[in-house]
C-alpha cells in the first residue's frame, strides 16, 4: 500500500482557504485517495474521495495532479468548527483491512 | 438507522481483568474493524473482519481477540488487561458497494486500565 505523508499541524484563521497537501509517491493504478475528518472525542468521518483531476462536494475540494503522487484537500472559508484532524488515505477497494490512517494533520482555526 | 454503535462508552479496568467491547452496525456491511487511538498516534488497526465468521489481524493485534458470529456484530476482547491498553477504541464498518474505502465509525469507547 502507498504510504502517505502530510503535515502534522496547520493553523488558519476564520474565513481563509486552507489547503492540506498529502504525498503518496508509491500510489498504485487502482488506488483511490480518500480524506477523513475527525473532531475531538468522535470517530473519523469520510469527507471526500477522488481518483484523478478535481473533485468537489459541499464540504471540500480535492485536487489531484496528473501523476497522482500527491493530492491537496482544499477547505474554502474555514470556520472555527473546521478545527479537526484530517487524514489522507490511499488504497483500492480491496484494501479494506490495510488502510493506514497515520497521524493526520491537526488543523487549528482561530477567530 | 443508528449506524455504528459501541458498548460501553467508558470503562475502567484493573490490570489483569477481562472485558468485551461490543460493536453493532445496522447497514448490512460486510467489513468491520477495530481501531485504537492513542494521543499523537493516529488510528491503528487491531483486527478486522471481511464477513461473518471471519477475522484477521491488523497492525497491533497482540493482547486482543475478536469474534464475528453475526454479520451485524463485531466483538473485541481483552483477556488480561494491561495499562498499555489504555486507549480510545473505535469500531468501523464498510460495505462492498458505494464509495471505495468509506468506513463508518462508531462514537468510541474510552478504556482506562489501572
Amino acid at each position: 500500500l502507498a504510504k502517505t505523508t502530510q503535515p502534522i499541524s496547520m493553523d488558519s484563521y476564520e474565513g481563509q482557504e486552507v489547503n492540506i497537501t498529502c504525498s503518496h509517491n508509491n500510489i498504485a493504478t487502482n488506488d483511490y485517495i480518500t480524506w477523513y475528518q475527525q473532531f475531538p472525542s468522535q470517530g473519523p468521518r469520510f469527507i471526500i474521495q477522488g481518483y484523478k483531476t478535481k473533485v468537489t462536494n459541499e464540504v471540500a475540494s480535492l485536487f489531484i495532479p496528473a501523476d497522482r503522487k500527491s493530492s491537496t484537500l482544499s477547505l474554502p472559508r474555514v470556520s472555527l468548527s473546521d478545527t479537526a484532524v484530517y487524514y489522507c488515505l490511499v488504497g483500492d477497494r480491496g484494501s479494506q483491512g490495510n488502510l493506514i490512517f497515520g497521524k493526520g494533520t491537526k488543523l487549528s482555526v482561530k477567530p | 438507522n443508528a449506524g455504528v454503535t459501541q458498548t460501553p462508552k467508558f470503562r475502567v479496568l484493573k490490570t489483569g481483568q477481562s472485558m468485551t467491547l461490543l460493536c453493532a452496525q445496522d447497514m448490512n456491511h460486510e467489513y468491520m474493524y477495530w481501531y485504537r487511538q492513542d494521543p499523537g498516534m493516529g488510528l491503528r488497526l487491531i483486527h478486522y473482519s471481511v464477513g461473518e465468521g471471519t477475522t484477521a489481524k491488523g497492525e497491533v493485534p497482540d493482547g486482543y481477540n475478536v469474534s464475528r458470529l453475526k454479520k451485524q456484530n463485531f466483538l473485541l476482547g481483552l483477556e488480561s488487561a494491561a495499562p498499555s491498553q489504555t486507549s480510545v477504541y473505535f469500531c468501523a464498518s464498510s460495505g462492498t458497494s458505494g464509495r471505495n474505502n468509506e468506513q463508518f465509525f462508531g462514537p468510541g469507547t474510552r478504556l482506562t486500565v489501572l
